[in-house]
């Protein structure tokens, strides 16, 4: 089991804004260290979306946004598109597993 | 455009063993640490196994460590994953990960994946 929580499942409808939390702990978010967000569209590979907490790699449009704050982190999507229906996870590194985490993912519905 | 081509998936018994590799193109492989994440059907993500650019620094989840091995040939621009020992929570697709950079950075370039089954 993932030591790093994310709700199953947010819905919007297009247009609108929603976020996706991201819950961890003393070991790994607590700890100062760095979130990442995925997009995994259906049948592909994921692909990074949000790095070092709010930093996007060239080509992520500017309406996701992430942000930091204690154990927990959040992705926000605005303006939200049919496009962006997904499954999103975090991830982090953890001290005590010595190893990268994964969130449990959530699932985007639009 | 950096490439990351998985292969050496396919069905194999409970207790057996499958070599993975990754070759690598469009980037000086040699300068970046690489991983094996995996996701089992309809699962989410799971890191499986990290190797630094020199493979000094190797680590391993729980899951699988003392059963896998991470290797890298950095003439050949490769990555493998000897596994041994497979059991049926085994069963996922794996990836080929590359880090963004050193560090928890990110994990920027993805392959699409080799799909191992550990069935009887």
């Amino acid at each position: 089991q993932s030591v790093m929580t994310q709700p199953p499942s947010v819905s919007g409808a297009p247009g609108q804004r929603v976020t996706v939390s991201c819950t961890g702990g003393s070991s790994n978010l607590g700890a100062g260290y760095d979130v990442h967000w995925y997009q995994q569209l259906p049948g592909s590979a994921p692909k990074l979306l949000i790095y070092g907490t709010n930093n996007r790699p060239s080509g992520v449009p500017d309406r996701f946004s992430g942000s930091k704050s204690g154990t927990s982190a959040s992705l926000a999507i605005t303006g939200l598109q049919a496009e962006d229906e997904a499954d999103y996870y975090c991830q982090s590194y953890d001290s005590s597993l010595s190893g990268y985490v994964f969130g449990t993912g959530t699932g985007v519905t639009v | 455009e950096v490439q990351l081509v998985e292969s050496g998936g396919g069905l194999v018994k409970p207790g057996g063993s499958l070599r993975l590799s990754c070759v690598a193109s469009e980037f000086r492989f040699s300068s970046y640490s690489m991983n094996w994440v995996r996701q089992a059907p309809g699962k989410g993500l799971e890191w499986v196994s990290s190797i630094s650019a020199n493979s000094n620094y190797i680590n391993y989840a729980d899951s699988v460590k003392g059963r896998f091995t991470i290797t890298r040939d950095n003439a050949q621009n490769s990555l493998h994953l000897q596994m041994n020992s497979l059991r049926a929570e085994d069963t996922a697709m794996y990836y080929c990960v590359r880090d963004r950079y050193y560090g928890n950075s990110g994990h920027d370039h993805w392959g699409q994946g080799t799909l191992v089954t550990v069935s009887s």
